[in-house]
């Protein structure tokens, strides 16, 4: 089975641009994440959807993030205006949320390849 | 808030080798305890989980990790490295009724030939 898929894999902009990162998650998965890896911050969570629908965004840094996800099969990570800070790994993660007798809280993240991206 | 603590930044060792690496966490109630690999230029891959059940899980590649519920912590043990392991190795906690990771800052492991 295809794992979470992402694009571009590396994105190297300028400043003020507009970015648009794409990410597909795993078939049958009706949870996704969107995440970003620093230095200086390690591994951080943005906005997650459930069911196609964000539930929280409070980790989104400020309004120049946005993130949608249209259907079950594509989200899609934007930034703009783009600046220097935001060079960063992002990784989109999916999984399927259960709800099991007994085991009401069991759920396992699956990554992407991640978008390497460079604001110059 | 939610913490987690690798306390190993940065480990050598030679090939053959046992490894622990630590990994503790702050929420007192229910959770669900994961390490993640990063092999170089890679994505995160799941090595292995905790959801309930016998505190000692196994993982992939001879990984295995022992959740220790008094102590906060779920530390990551192979008997016997590789110098495939190079990678860097996330701990991550999920708290009951939250749905988002937290990471630790990880442990970039070097296995020497």
């Amino acid at each position: 089975d295809a794992g979470v898929i992402q694009s571009p894999r590396h994105e190297v902009t300028e400043m003020g641009q507009e970015v648009t990162l794409r990410c597909k998650p795993i078939s049958g998965h009706n949870s996704l994440f969107w995440y970003r890896q620093t230095m200086m911050r390690g591994l951080e969570l943005l906005i997650y959807f459930n069911n196609n629908v964000p539930i929280d965004d409070s980790g989104m840094p400020e309004d120049r993030f946005s993130a949608k996800m249209p259907n079950a099969s594509f989200s899609t990570l934007k930034i703009q205006p783009s600046e220097p800070r935001d060079s960063a790994v992002y990784f989109c993660a999916s999984s399927r949320r259960t709800f099991l007798p007994g085991r009401p809280n069991e759920e396992t993240q699956y990554f992407g390849p991640g978008t390497r991206l460079l604001v110059l | 808030a939610q913490s987690v603590s690798q306390h190993n930044h940065h480990v050598i060792l030679s090939e053959a080798a046992s490894l622990e690496l630590g990994c503790n966490y702050s929420y007192g109630g229910t959770v669900n305890l994961f390490w993640y690999v990063q092999y170089p230029g890679q994505h995160l891959q799941l090595l292995l989980k905790y959801f309930s059940g016998d505190p000692l899980v196994k993982g992939i590649k001879g990984f295995e990790a022992e959740f220790i519920k008094s102590k906060f912590s779920f530390n990551l043990r192979k008997p016997s490295v590789q110098w495939s392991d190079t990678a860097e190795y996330f701990c991550a906690v999920k708290e009951t009724g939250r749905r988002a990771l937290t990471f630790g800052s990880g442990t970039r492991l070097q296995v020497q030939p």
